[in-house]
């Protein structure tokens, strides 16, 4: 049973237009949620992270947005930058040590 | 600084063989974790210790085994390997309650 969902398979977006990732999650118990990125035959990367006591976090380009009610969250790059092409994870955790993940979303930004 | 290095990179296995994956970390993280990437499951988390001498299972433990070595290592072994078990592995370490860094990965097949 997939607490986090990533619906969208794959993304394209122009250079320096706006990329938006999203995911869903089940678990209301989730207080810690984060976005990781990935690059072929290499391990994720950490990129953004946000607790549930706040909506939304900003760091540089990357912007990820909480909404509790709807156990959603999303991830947005501007301006987006080729990059940025990547698959992006969702994850989520209740307690620190167990982290669930979504299937990923293939970014590609286009020059 | 290395961060969290992995081996081998590369295994074939026949059915049934065992073998250990490596892991070790030099960032003096107290929680070491191993994951599975299957395509279109995200990362499962397997095992994972919160500390020197505690491991615990994650989401998908069955068939596999770890041991927390030292702080700096952790290792994940298969006793007797199925075509189930072919996967990409990754292990991360993290200081509890903060992002975790992961490794570039075990690429595994069993034939």
């Amino acid at each position: 049973d997939q607490q986090v969902k990533q619906n969208s398979p794959s993304l394209s977006v122009q250079e320096g237009r706006i990329s938006i990732l999203n995911c869903d999650y089940t678990n209301s118990m989730f207080d810690y949620f984060l976005w990781y990125k990935k690059y072929p035959a290499e391990g994720p990367t950490f990129l953004i992270s946000i607790s549930s006591i706040k909506d939304k976090n900003e760091d540089g380009r990357f912007t990820v947005f909480l909404n509790k009610s709807a156990k959603h969250l999303s991830l947005h790059i501007v301006p987006s930058q080729p990059g940025d092409s990547a698959v992006y994870f969702c994850a989520a955790s209740a307690a620190y040590n167990d982290m669930r993940f979504g299937a990923g979303t293939r970014l590609t930004v286009k020059p | 600084n290395a961060g969290v290095t992995q081996t081998p990179k590369f295994q074939v296995l026949k059915t049934g063989q065992s073998m250990t994956l490596q892991c070790a970390q030099d960032m003096n993280h107290n929680s070491m974790y191993w994951y599975r990437q299957d395509p279109g499951m995200g990362l499962r988390l397997i095992y994972y210790s919160a500390s020197e001498g505690t491991t615990d299972k994650g989401e998908v433990p069955n068939g596999y085994n770890v041991s927390r070595l030292n702080k700096r290592e952790f290792s994940l072994r298969l006793e007797s390997a199925a075509p189930s078990q072919t996967s990409v592995y990754f292990c991360a370490s993290s200081t509890l309650g903060n992002e975790q860094f992961f490794g570039p990965g075990t690429r595994l097949t069993v034939l």
